[in-house]
């Protein structure tokens, strides 16, 4: 089945140790986006990716970076993960940002713990 | 600027109640697309279903249904007969046609306990 992976789906980290998320798709979508979810709280937008091209949220801290190798993968990195940081991140994609099909399918999100 | 609102932070219901979930919605776009995710305990958001803008048709699908009302800004959302499998967050969502990006506003969810 297509489907858009997420692994870990749990990741422990240290404060300030780097840490990357991973997000891939089999669903061959041109559009790839990384929310956070904190606790009882809705999704916020991270960025997003339209092919290689990247866009950034305009409050997403510097700490947040972002890649995109090819059309299938896209990773998260928090350069040095605060306390604050620690949440559920949610991969989603969409076949494209510039017609009506675009409904946001998501994977089923990394919780990340930061110690 | 887009918002949703989802007034019910949670509802508890007994197993096989009908029970209504509110989104209020407002956007200055002609052009526009109203979403329903469910998010169950594990966490994935799970799409219930899109609907734009120019179709004002109520749809059903099995015990699920979908109330869109343009003049209220409402779409709401009926699960009938409902079962213990329903329980989790319900977030409504909306999305703008201008811009150059296609930005998801999520109302803030709401909390759904069916109990046995």
């Amino acid at each position: 089945d297509a489907m858009v992976i997420q692994n870990p789906r749990y990741q422990v980290t240290q404060f300030g140790k780097p840490v990357t998320l991973s997000c891939s798709q089999t669903l061959n979508h041109n559009v790839m986006y990384w929310y956070q979810q904190k606790s009882s709280q809705a999704p916020k937008l991270l960025f997003h990716y339209y092919d290689k091209d990247f866009n950034n949220e305009a409050d997403t801290p510097d700490n947040f970076q972002s890649r995109r190798p090819n059309t299938s993968f896209c990773f998260l990195d928090i350069r040095s993960p605060g306390l604050g940081d620690a949440a559920m991140y949610l991969c989603a994609t969409s076949r494209d940002r510039g017609t009506s099909t675009d409904t946001q399918y998501f994977g089923p999100g990394t919780r990340l713990t930061v110690l | 600027a887009q918002k949703v609102t989802q007034a019910q932070t949670e509802i508890s219901v007994v197993e096989k109640e009908d029970v209504t979930l509110d989104c209020v919605y407002e956007t200055r776009d002609t052009t526009y697309y109203l979403f329903w995710y469910k998010q169950p305990p594990s966490g994935e958001l799970v799409f219930l279903i899109r609907r734009n803008s120019f179709d004002e048709q109520n749809e059903i699908s099995g015990r699920y249904s979908w109330n869109f009302q343009k003049s209220t800004s409402s779409f709401n959302f009926t699960i009938t007969a409902s079962q213990v499998v329903d329980s989790a967050v319900y977030f409504c969502a909306l999305s703008e046609n201008s811009g150059s990006a296609r930005q998801l506003t999520f109302g803030s969810g709401t909390q759904l306990t069916v109990l046995p």
